[in-house]
Order: C-alpha cells, then sequence, then structure tokens
C-alpha cells in the first residue's frame, strides 16, 4: 500500500488560491490517486481523482508530476467555506481484491476572511 | 441517482448496552459497503467491507461485527459496546469491479458511549 504525507494543517484567506501537495513515493503503477473533503460532523466527500498529468472539474484541480511520487490538489479562489479537512489516498477503493485505502489525519485548510 | 443514508444520526449508549446501526444504498446494484470509524481528531479507520451479501470482511478485530442480509444493506452491530467504541461512524459505498472507484461517505452516526 502506497502510504501518503501531506501537511497537518494550511491557513489562508479567502479569494486566493490553496495548493496541497501530498506525498506518495512508493505508489504502485495502478494508483490512481483521489482527494476528499470533510467537513465537521459529515462524511467525506469525493472532491477529484486522477493518474497523470492534470486534471480539472468544477471544484479542483489535480496536478501529477511524471513521476507520480507526489501530487497537488489547486483549489481557485477559496471561500470561507472550503474550511475542511482534505484527504489525499493512493490505491484501489478498498474492496478485497484491490487493496485497501489508507486515510491519513489529513490536511486542516482554514480559510480567513 | 444513487444516494446512501446512514442513521441514526446521534446515539449516546451505556457501557454494555447492545448496538446496531443501519446503512442503506439507494440507485446502484451489489456495491462495494464499507463501515469506517473516525476517532475524534483522528483520520478514517476501515472496520468492515463487503462485496456481497453475506460476504463480510474484517479489516480490524475488536468489540464489533457486520452483517449484509440485503444487497444494499449494510449493518453494523456490537452485544456489549466499550467505552472506547466512542466515535465516528461512516458507511460508504462504491461500484464494485472498479478498482478506482471513488468511495461515497453516508453522513455518519455520533455514538457517545457513557
Amino acid at each position: 500500500l502506497a502510504k501518503t504525507t501531506q501537511p497537518v494543517s494550511m491557513d489562508s484567506y479567502e479569494g486566493q488560491e490553496v495548493n496541497i501537495t501530498c506525498s506518495h513515493n512508493n505508489i504502485a503503477t495502478n494508483d490512481y490517486i483521489t482527494w476528499y473533503q470533510q467537513f465537521p460532523s459529515q462524511g467525506p466527500r469525493f472532491i477529484i481523482q486522477g493518474y497523470k498529468t492534470k486534471v480539472t472539474n468544477e471544484v479542483a484541480s489535480l496536478f501529477i508530476p511524471a513521476d507520480r511520487k507526489s501530487s497537488t490538489l489547486s483549489l481557485p479562489r477559496v471561500s470561507l467555506s472550503d474550511t475542511a479537512v482534505y484527504y489525499c489516498l493512493v490505491g484501489g477503493d478498498g474492496s478485497g481484491n484491490t487493496g485497501k485505502l489508507i486515510f491519513g489525519q489529513g490536511t486542516t485548510l482554514q480559510v480567513k476572511p | 441517482s444513487q444516494t446512501i443514508h446512514q442513521w441514526p444520526a446521534t446515539l449516546v449508549q451505556p457501557v454494555g448496552s447492545p448496538l446496531s446501526l443501519e446503512c442503506t444504498v439507494e440507485g446502484t446494484s451489489n456495491p462495494n459497503l464499507y463501515w469506517y470509524r473516525q476517532a475524534a481528531g483522528r483520520g478514517l479507520q476501515l472496520l468492515f467491507y463487503s462485496v456481497g451479501i453475506g460476504q463480510i470482511s474484517s479489516e480490524v478485530p475488536q468489540n464489533l461485527s457486520a452483517s449484509r442480509p440485503q444487497d444494499r444493506q449494510f449493518i453494523l452491530s456490537s452485544k456489549k459496546l466499550l467505552l472506547s467504541d466512542s466515535g465516528f461512524y461512516l458507511c460508504a459505498w462504491s461500484v464494485p469491479d472498479r478498482e478506482n472507484s471513488p468511495l461515497h461517505f453516508g453522513n455518519g452516526t455520533r455514538l457517545t458511549v457513557t
């Protein structure tokens, strides 16, 4: 299983772009990189997923370098409502035949006015 | 569209009492189902997962058990709760046979054992 390392916490201000980097040096060839967002007292919510290069959706962008040993979640123009914990996961979906997902402590993003 | 329901949202139970948390999924067939627990200020810990009716895999030896009596129903149980069972319990589903299928979580149950 690929272990991930990400900053414990980050602060930002409204309107800024936030980049959260995740290290996964032992990523396997078939592993995807998935990011989740979690608000207090709620379940994590899928944000974005990628395998290589760049992926963009209506919420965020995910940048993955060629060696895939790290990835960066980019949140454009954050607002107060983006204050949450962000998890980076590498691997399969957790079913028995594809491996297990490991949720670390994530990155607590605090957006200030 | 697919939806996942968990209940109750909060629960306070005395030590030694039984537990039953229920999770149901709508809008999909034969989902992979999961139970996670999150202790205060910690990451999520996978407790059980299921790839089909009656098929349960346990990740962590503990005071809990899980059952899947129907395709889209997943139940977390305990015969006698311990103080250490307190936490935030989350049910999730994913599309089967897709290794990169994202997890879709319910809103969780906050369990306090007193």
